[in-house]
């Protein structure tokens, strides 16, 4: 079964710094780009940043552009998003996303359960 | 970049009824870059439609979806219960590269 399992969201201040997890099974991790979506409370969904299935290729949301960084481990079937500077703006669920092909269709067809991140002093 | 604008809001309608929802870009967009999602409270969003018109795995054929250039539409048929819910398009961007999704619309049950 193809699957995506986040983790490490939590309560942290303002200005402070979190990493989320993302963990794939059931499909070739590395044959396939990764995103991270957010959806702050009672919002609509917001694109936070992508990867490429080499890890070679990264972009961000103005939003987020300098303050996260979107990484993946082949090795390991895992996506990251390291988020510093965090503001209460960034107070979201945080789900990770599969690229529904290798090539041709860009959509996310695989969603992982999502991580709540919340930020506030 | 590319703004997705959704319409309506907010669409009432009962069950059995047909449901039309609008996604409108900014600028043309490839329809290999438009798809449809449903979210339900509490639940990750479910790929509806991706392509612009073809139906993911597991999809009733209640769901349709057409449209090319910067007008899009996301049908269902005949209304079933569960699918009150709230509809996103999606359309990724080239240039510069990256995802919007438009603002959402709540099908909600009249």
């Amino acid at each position: 079964e193809v699957q995506l399992l986040g983790s490490g969201g939590g309560l942290v201040q303002p200005g402070g710094s979190l990493k989320l997890s993302c963990a794939a099974s059931g499909f070739t991790f590395s044959n396939y780009g990764m995103s991270w979506v957010r959806q702050a409370p009672g919002k609509g969904l917001e694109w936070v940043s992508s990867i490429s299935g080499t890890g070679g290729t990264t972009y961000y949301a103005d939003s987020v552009k300098g303050r996260f960084t979107i990484s993946r481990d082949n090795s390991k079937n895992t996506l990251y998003l390291q988020m510093n500077i965090l503001r209460a703006e960034d107070t979201a669920i945080y789900y990770c996303a599969k690229r529904k092909a290798m090539a041709g269709s860009w959509a996310f067809d695989i969603w992982g359960q999502g991580t709540v991140v919340t930020v506030s002093s | 970049e590319i703004v997705l604008t959704q319409s309506p809001g907010t669409l009432s309608l009962s069950p059995g009824e047909r449901a039309t929802l609008s996604c409108r870009a900014s600028q043309s967009v490839s329809s290999t870059y438009l798809a449809w999602y449903q979210q339900k409270p509490g639940q990750a969003p479910r790929l509806l439609i991706y392509d612009a018109s073809t139906r993911a795995t597991g999809i009733p054929d209640r769901f349709s979806g057409s449209g090319s250039g910067t007008d899009f539409t996301l049908t269902i048929s005949r209304l079933e219960p569960e699918d009150f819910a709230v509809y996103y398009c999606l359309q990724y961007g080239s240039s510069p590269p990256g995802y919007a999704f438009g603002q959402g619309t709540k099908l909600e049950i009249k």
